[in-house]
C-alpha cells in the first residue's frame, strides 16, 4: 500500500521558517492535505489540495507538492505553532486514504 | 455553523460490540463524505474508512476492512462506526470528519471532538 514518510520531529527557533516534508512515490501526482493537531485536540486542516489555505489559517502556512515530496512551510514560526503535523492524501489507485506518520514541531 | 458532535467515551470488555456516533448539523449531510480516523494512545492518525451518505458508497482501508462497519442514517444526519467484537487493540480515540467538498479526495475541514474507546477486561 502507499506509504507517506514524514520526519518524526522538526525543531525551529521562533521567527524562523519550518519546513515539514512528506515523501511518497510520485506524490506530486496526488492532492496532499496537511493537518495540525495540538495536544488533546482534534486535528485542524491547515492546507488542502497542496497549496490552499482554509479561511482562518494564517498566511504563514503554505504548501507545495512536486515529484516525490510534498512540503508544508510555516514562516515566522510562533510558540503556538508547536504541534503535530500530518500529511494525508487519497490514493485513487487503491481507493482509500492514507496519513503520514506525523511530525512533531518543536519551537525552541 | 457546521458541527460534528460525537458520542461519549466508552469502556468495554473484549468481545463486546460497540456503535459510536457522529451527529452532524449545519450543512447538507448527504453531499459531503464522512471519514473515520483512529488515533491509538500516543500514536499518529490512521485513516480507517469513508462513506458518502448520499448513496452509502463506502470505502475502507485494507487495515480496517472487515474489522469495522461504517454506516449512516440520513434522516438524522448521523454517521456511525461499529464493531461486533472488540479487542484490547481497539483502544483509541476515534474521530469523524467531513470532506471539504463532495469529492472523497478532498481534505477534511470539520472534525468531531473524538470518542475515547477503552477496551479492557
Amino acid at each position: 500500500s502507499y506509504v507517506l514518510t514524514q520526519p518524526p520531529s522538526v525543531s525551529v527557533a521562533p521567527g524562523k521558517s519550518a519546513t515539514i516534508s512528506c515523501g511518497g512515490n510520485n506524490i506530486g501526482s496526488y492532492s496532499v492535505h496537511w493537518y495540525q493537531q495540538q495536544p488533546g485536540q482534534a486535528p485542524v486542516l491547515v492546507i488542502y489540495y497542496d497549496t490552499v489555505r482554509p479561511s482562518g489559517i494564517p498566511e504563514r502556512f503554505s504548501g507545495s507538492n512536486s515529484g516525490n515530496t510534498a512540503t508544508l512551510t510555516i514562516s515566522r514560526v510562533e510558540a503556538g505553532d508547536e504541534a503535530d503535523y500530518y500529511c494525508q492524501l487519497w490514493n485513487s489507485d487503491s481507493d482509500h486514504g492514507v496519513f503520514g506518520g506525523g511530525t512533531k514541531l518543536t519551537v525552541l | 455553523e457546521v458541527q460534528l458532535v460525537q458520542s461519549g467515551a466508552e469502556v468495554k470488555k473484549p468481545g463486546e460490540s460497540l456503535n459510536i456516533s457522529c451527529k452532524t448539523s449545519g450543512y447538507s449531510f448527504t453531499r459531503h463524505w464522512i471519514t473515520w480516523v483512529r488515533q491509538m494512545p500516543g500514536k499518529g492518525l490512521e485513516w480507517m474508512g469513508i462513506m458518502y451518505p448520499g448513496d452509502s458508497d463506502t470505502r475502507y482501508s485494507p487495515s480496517f476492512q472487515g474489522q469495522v462497519t461504517i454506516s449512516a442514517d440520513k434522516s438524522i444526519s448521523t454517521a456511525y462506526l461499529q464493531w461486533t467484537s472488540l479487542k484490547a487493540s481497539d483502544t483509541a480515540i476515534y474521530y469523524c470528519a467531513r470532506s471539504e467538498t463532495g469529492d472523497q479526495s478532498s481534505g477534511s475541514d470539520y472534525w468531531g471532538q473524538g470518542t475515547v474507546v477503552t477496551v479492557s477486561s
